[in-house]
């Protein structure tokens, strides 16, 4: 079973930040938070993962709260494109992915 | 650098028929592994190989089943087809079990 829970759905407009939250409060310490995307009949995309600290690259950054038990995946600029199914996932690094339904994310113009 | 590609794209097969649907792992990938997708719901584990050996497995039936060949490309055979198997059968390939790179997968319609 997924360890992670997700709101269903969000809306975001466009060119606002998205901010897109994951619980985990039964994250053990050697598990990092992974966050994948799958935009509709696409296969998943990597987008970021963490430990403790909070992680920035070009799609995205992961602020993960001091405690681990729970994470926010932001998108600073929304577009179009970024419309899809966000699922945060807890794995040990080297573990299979599990994925649980995610929160579809709608940007609207 | 070349990507997951899955095959074929789309499929449709007769109950109790039985299928094979293909993965090639990016370049210098060594793991593999298979996911189901049914309408609507988040991928599900199948297996996964890691030099050539099955590496883990999630909660299906023993008619799932799969290979990993020495160029680190893949198989997933289902036997006795059945309707619910029906689904997005996704292909991810990694190096050393670290970071998933998925195909776009394969939309087998059982009939």
């Amino acid at each position: 079973d997924a360890k992670t829970t997700q709101p269903p759905s969000m809306d975001c407009a466009e060119g606002r930040a998205a901010n897109l939250p994951c619980n985990h409060s039964t994250i053990s310490g050697n598990e990092y938070v992974y966050w994948y995307r799958q935009i509709h009949s696409q296969g998943p995309q990597y987008i970021i993962h963490g430990l403790k600290n909070n992680e920035t690259n070009e799609m995205a950054s992961l602020i993960i709260t001091e405690d681990r038990k729970s994470s926010t995946l932001i998108l600073p600029h929304a577009t179009l494109r970024d419309t899809a199914v966000y699922y945060c996932i807890v794995r040990v690094n080297t573990d299979k992915l599990i994925f649980g339904t995610g929160t579809r994310l709608q940007v609207f113009p | 650098e070349t990507g997951v590609t899955q095959s074929p794209t789309h499929l449709i097969k007769t109950r109790g028929q039985q299928v094979t649907l293909r993965c090639s792992s990016q370049s210098g990938h060594n793991t593999v592994s298979w996911y189901q997708q049914a309408l609507g719901q988040g991928p599900q584990f199948i297996f996964q190989y890691y030099r050539e050996e099955e590496n883990g497995r999630g909660n299906f039936p023993p008619r799932f089943s799969g290979l990993q060949f020495p160029n680190y490309s893949s198989e997933l055979n289902v036997n006795a087809l059945e309707l619910d198997d029906s689904a997005l059968y996704l292909c991810a390939s990694s190096l050393e079990l670290m970071g998933y790179t998925f195909g776009s997968g394969t939309r087998l319609t059982v009939v």
